[in-house]
């Protein structure tokens, strides 16, 4: 089956733009979690969404936002860009509605560079 | 928040063992471990519950202490494709809904 689908993979924007970043998780996947990952920060949460709710947001400022779907595909969008946001946005998917059935499906991110 | 992985990177030779280890100052639900090789997405590798069993997988395999809130990766015989970065995700007992949060992650290179 397809697995999760990031668009755009490359972008680059300025300081002060705005960007929505796109997720098309696995058919049947009714979560979708954002993750920031820079080098030496690791994987950093953003915000999860389950059936078109937010259920967790990561501590993140409110430049950084999102939603999903009906059909559980998500966007994120950050506001007024910062040199700091330059990062690999990943989304993952996952069937979870309860936290022990784990397993996270990772997209192969969108690389922001913000001038 | 975030656990403490250690160590940051080790360097091994084919047929090598690692440990790699993850801590939090939380009382954990569960611990989870990705791999990413560069350039690509992480990918799950097992998930430790609370009151539950040892997991493995192949030659990898992870302990969780409840108690100490650690966990340690185990990998036996190291081959080539080992090599990436390990990532644990834990999640806080009681914190009520879906949410993981990474460590920093730990640079394996495995060398012939």
């Amino acid at each position: 089956k397809a697995g999760v689908t990031q668009t755009p993979r490359y972008l680059i924007k300025t300081r002060g733009q705005q960007v929505t970043l796109s997720c098309s998780p696995i058919s049947g996947h009714r979560s979708v979690s954002w993750y920031q990952q820079t080098p030496g920060q690791g994987l950093q949460f953003l915000f999860e969404y389950f059936s078109e709710t937010q259920r967790n947001k990561g501590n993140f400022p409110g430049r950084f936002s999102g939603r999903q779907f009906s059909n559980s595909r998500s966007e994120m969008n950050v506001s007024t860009l910062e040199l700091g946001d330059s990062a690999l946005y990943l989304c993952a998917s996952s069937l979870a509605y309860q936290r022990d059935t784990g397993e996270l499906f990772f997209g192969e991110g969108s690389r922001l560079t913000v001038l | 928040q975030q656990p403490v992985q250690s160590p940051q990177a080790v360097i091994l030779r084919e047929g090598e063992d690692a440990v790699i280890n993850c801590s939090s100052s939380k009382a954990l639900y569960s611990v989870h471990w990705y791999r990413q090789k560069h350039g690509e997405a992480p990918v799950f590798l097992m998930i430790l519950l609370k009151g539950g069993e040892q997991k493995g997988h192949d030659k990898i395999s992870a302990s969780f202490n409840e108690k100490k809130q650690q966990s340690s990766l185990y990998l036996t015989a190291s081959q080539l494709s080992y090599s990436g970065t390990y990532f644990c995700g834990t999640e806080i007992s009681g914190a009520g809904s879906y949410q993981l949060t990474f460590g920093k992650g730990t640079k394996l290179s495995v060398i012939p």
